[in-house]
């Protein structure tokens, strides 16, 4: 059974960089399509992007010009950089696997991992 | 610019049955979209693939209490015998043009 584990640090500071890695067990990176998404405190879910385990990504218009999501198929993870982060940015992030064919949907779920901006 | 609109807010009776609905907007009625659930203070678990056909694919695990239906630019989550783990925020997510869209999530009270 296909398993998803977010880690990274807990704190970063404000114009700093978040970064989060995903480790995939139970299945090869390398069959699905790959995504990121947040839920600040309280609120509802932000679609952040994605990755094919071939490297091309699709980044939600409102955090482009910030993330970079990257694979790295030896180690069957990937990852999220968000750029000059700011209180904003303080949420839950989560990755999922997408399954689908033209429509695409988070079928497994990570926990979460509780990032925090702050100075 | 594909909206999904879900109410606030949903309360129904230990139970009972409750009827959520995803409505897409304009133009966009052919649209699939997915229910996924949330639990108090846990990650998001998908719970269906709906189609607008009314046709739909669980999760793995997920009871038969959870059902989808279909009509126009409508979506439905039924969920029946309402059991008290049911209370949780129910999110519904399309995509379209290699973007992912959400719900504002609909927060189910079991009375």
């Amino acid at each position: 059974q296909v398993q998803l584990q977010e880690s990274g640090p807990g704190l970063v500071k404000p114009s700093e960089t978040l970064s989060l890695t995903c480790t995939v067990s139970g299945d090869s990176i390398s069959s699905y399509y790959w995504s990121w998404i947040r839920q600040p405190p309280g609120k509802g879910l932000e679609w952040i992007g994605y990755i094919y385990y071939s490297g091309s990504t699709n980044y939600n218009p409102s955090l482009k010009s910030r993330v970079t999501i990257s694979v790295d198929t030896s180690k069957n993870e990937f990852s999220l950089k968000l750029s000059s982060v700011t209180a904003a940015d303080t949420a839950v992030y989560y990755c999922a696997r997408l399954r689908g064919r033209y429509f695409y949907y988070m079928d497994v779920w990570g926990k979460g991992t509780t990032v925090t901006v702050s100075s | 610019q594909l909206v999904l609109t879900q109410s606030p807010s949903a309360s129904a009776s230990l139970g009972a049955s409750v009827k959520l609905t995803c409505t897409l907007s304009s133009g966009h009625s052919s649209y699939a979209i997915a229910w996924h659930q949330q639990q108090p203070e846990k990650g998001p678990r998908y719970l269906m693939k709906l189609n607008s056909d009314g046709s739909h694919n669980k999760g793995d695990g997920i009871p038969d209490r959870f059902s989808g239906s279909s009509s126009g630019a409508e979506r439905y989550l039924t969920i029946s015998s309402l059991q008290s783990e049911d209370e949780a925020d129910y999110y519904c997510q399309t995509w379209d043009t290699g973007l992912a869209v959400f719900g504002g999530g609909t927060k189910l009270t079991v009375l």
